[in-house]
């Protein structure tokens, strides 16, 4: 079945530092990929998304592309922020009604 | 405005009792989700409905029940047979069609559910 997995938190950074979260993936035929992020205490909201093979998104200066080839999405952003603490989860659907989500990354930026 | 209205925020419940989480939607959208959290784990689907009056069971549906109603509303009832129920409950909604073609899905800011 499908399933994701991403790199281990939590992951502590000091402001304007370089953030990246590995993410792979593993599915059937060709999903869409998708990175959310969650702030305290919130629901999840939508980063960015790709629906096919070597696409990019992006949103608020964070990027992710859709690697086929390496079956990755990973997500960077060249300089933190303290407001860019939170949780961060990747995401797949093989096209049908059912997301399947990573287990989630905590991020913590330090003035 | 519109977005995903979730209630309780926190609700406490005794152990052997049923309990609804609350979840209306004015976005339009036709299909709505339930999702569990636990803590240093990804969300799991607990139900899925593409349309009024039809539902279906997500990956983790023993222990919980559902309806829908009306289009805009979709509870959630966690049920006694739950056996683990302390959690994050995340609802959420989004329009008609696969997640393949990019359909985005929208959460509410979630319940807190505890036994005590």
């Amino acid at each position: 079945g499908d399933s994701v997995t991403q790199m281990e938190g939590p992951v502590t950074l000091s402001e304007e530092a370089f953030l990246t979260i590995n993410c792979t993936y593993t599915a059937t035929g060709y999903p869409s990929l998708f990175w959310y992020v969650q702030y305290p205490g919130e629901g999840l909201q939508l980063l960015l998304k790709a629906t096919k093979a070597d696409d990019k998104g992006s949103n608020k200066g964070f990027e992710a592309t859709y690697r086929k080839e390496t079956t990755s999405f990973h997500l960077e952003k060249g300089s933190v922020q303290v407001s860019d603490s939170a949780v961060y989860f990747c995401a797949l659907s093989s096209n049908d009604y059912k997301l399947s989500f990573g287990a989630g990354t905590t991020v913590t930026v330090r003035a | 405005d519109g977005g995903i209205t979730q209630s309780p925020k926190y609700l406490f419940r005794k152990e052997g009792q049923n309990v609804t989480l609350s979840c209306e939607q004015n976005l339009n959208h036709d299909a709505m989700y339930w999702y569990r959290q636990d803590p240093g784990q990804g969300l799991r689907l607990i139900y899925y409905s593409q349309i009024v009056n039809d539902f279906q069971k997500g990956d983790i549906a023993e222990g919980y029940s559902v309806s829908r109603e009306k289009k805009e509303s979709f509870p959630l009832t966690v049920t006694s047979a739950q056996k683990n129920p302390t959690a994050f409950y995340l609802c959420a909604s989004s329009t008609a069609g696969t997640f393949g073609s990019g359909n985005t899905i929208y959460f509410g800011e979630g319940s807190w559910l505890t036994v005590v």
